[in-house]
């Protein structure tokens, strides 16, 4: 029951900017939780990808980046490269449900 | 470095038990951390099933709650997941992963390879 939306698709050219959104509600992520997002490479383990929003754990470039705004969270990748090609997921925690929630995924083109 | 290795059959008849067994390395899970269960099914998106805590409290998906059960067996260093009269349904990559803490609190931080089941006759 993903109560979090997110694009199906997005696509771009190498060296250009693609931003996915994630659209929750009041009772996540416009509730103040926290939003992560998570990078699934072709037939891997999703991988912590941006924490709290806004935060990249270590390792991860700087191409990467995170906002959070009312209901919605959104991941940017600027100067997109053919390794970004992946399924892309952001997760939070939702109050009526008393768990953790994550999104609907997003596969990134790399045209 | 903290490792995490799920392990179980890959293969599950129809109204039978599925049991999965993770086992973390670099850690002891009795010092602390959230560990959870997670699935995937066949081209589709991740669904968190449940954690369970150094304490043994349990805490589930509540769609899910009837038939999983989570548990802990410290002196191996492993946690479990049970699933009860299964389907097709269930038929899913599995993923063990770690609740982060602190600045990550909440984020699955660790993650295994992840096991696929299949539920089939």
């Amino acid at each position: 029951q993903s109560v979090l939306t997110q694009p199906p698709s997005v696509s771009g050219a190498p060296g250009q900017r693609v931003v996915i959104s994630c659209t929750g509600s009041s009772s996540n992520i416009g509730s103040g939780y926290d939003v992560h997002w998570y990078q699934q490479l072709p037939g891997t383990a999703p991988k912590l990808l941006m924490f709290g929003s806004s935060n990249r754990p270590s390792g991860v470039p700087d191409r990467f980046s995170g906002s959070k705004s009312g209901t919605s969270a959104s991941l940017a990748i600027t100067g997109l490269q053919a390794e970004d090609e992946a399924d892309y997921y952001c997760q939070s925690y939702d109050s009526s449900l008393t768990g953790y929630v994550f999104g609907t995924g997003t596969k990134v083109a790399v045209l | 470095q903290v490792q995490l290795q799920e392990s179980g059959p890959g293969l599950v008849k129809p109204s039978g038990t599925l049991s999965l067994t993770c086992s973390v390395s670099g850690y002891s899970i009795s010092r602390g951390y959230y560990w959870a269960w997670i699935r995937q099914p066949p081209g589709k998106g991740l669904e968190w099933i449940g954690m369970i805590l150094q304490n043994g409290n349990t805490f589930y998906n509540a769609p899910l709650k009837s038939r999983f059960t989570i548990s802990m067996d410290t002196s191996k260093n492993q946690f479990s997941l049970n699933v009860n009269s299964v389907t097709a349904t269930d038929t899913a990559v599995y993923y063990c992963a770690r609740v982060g803490d602190g600045p990550q609190w909440g984020a699955f931080d660790m993650w295994g390879q992840g096991t696929t089941v299949t539920v089939s006759s």
